[in-house]
């Protein structure tokens, strides 16, 4: 069974740049999950998605935007990129019932 | 706010001594995760815990649960060089399936031989 997927895994953006990252889940997870990790903050719940809706959403501002696709595969989107933006951006998926929650292998951002 | 701590944050032993992670959480949740993380890679999952008194074992990694206590242990007994790594426990946000989870800073372990 595949595990969770996301691309790409090592990007270099520009301050002020846009950056959208793609995660697909293990078949049959409806629920996706994304989480930021930073040395200084540790892991921080951006947003969660279940069916193609938004049902909780983190701390951040409105520059961290996500979606979900009927196949469940998700994308979140970060515009007028910031240094401090520079994290390992995890994604997750788990079953209904949340027994179990697989992350991905994260996308590796660097704003320079 | 759900507020997740976790001690020792940094833990230093020998291998085949045992020692204890501590997990405690600042308000009602339904269940609780651990996680392994090595340098530079993902989460891996290690146990999920469902209810009061929940006791799971892998290998020389053993957790419980405590939800009156609102504490969580992790194990580990003869610990080997291969057990280094950081390890992060997690908290549903209650009640449940909010999709949140509440990470504690993590623990980073280090075995030497």
């Amino acid at each position: 069974k595949a595990g969770v997927t996301q691309t790409p895994r090592y990007l270099i953006k520009t301050r002020g740049q846009q950056v959208t990252l793609s995660c697909s889940p293990i078949s049959g997870h409806r629920s996706v999950s994304w989480y930021q990790q930073t040395p200084g903050q540790g892991l921080q719940f951006l947003f969660e998605y279940f069916s193609e809706t938004q049902r909780n959403k983190g701390n951040f501002p409105g520059r961290f935007s996500g979606r979900q696709f009927s196949n469940s595969r998700s994308e979140m989107n970060v515009s007028t990129l910031e240094l401090g933006d520079s994290a390992l951006y995890l994604c997750a998926s788990s079953p209904e019932g949340r027994n179990t929650i697989y992350f991905g292998e994260g996308s590796w951002l660097t704003v320079v | 706010e759900l507020k997740v701590e976790q001690n020792p944050l940094f833990l230093s032993m020998q291998e085949g001594k045992n020692y204890t992670i501590y997990c405690n959480y600042s308000t009602t949740s339904d269940r609780l995760y651990w996680y392994r993380q090595d340098p530079g890679k993902s989460l891996e999952s290690l146990f999920v815990l469902l209810s009061n008194g929940a006791v799971k074992q892998e290998g020389r990694l053993m957790a419980s649960l405590d939800t009156k206590a609102r504490l969580s242990t992790l194990h580990i007994t003869a610990a080997v060089h291969d057990l280094s790594a950081t390890y992060f426990c997690a908290v549903d946000e209650y009640p449940g399936n909010t999709g949140k989870l509440i990470f504690g800073q993590g623990t980073t372990l280090q075995v030497k031989p």
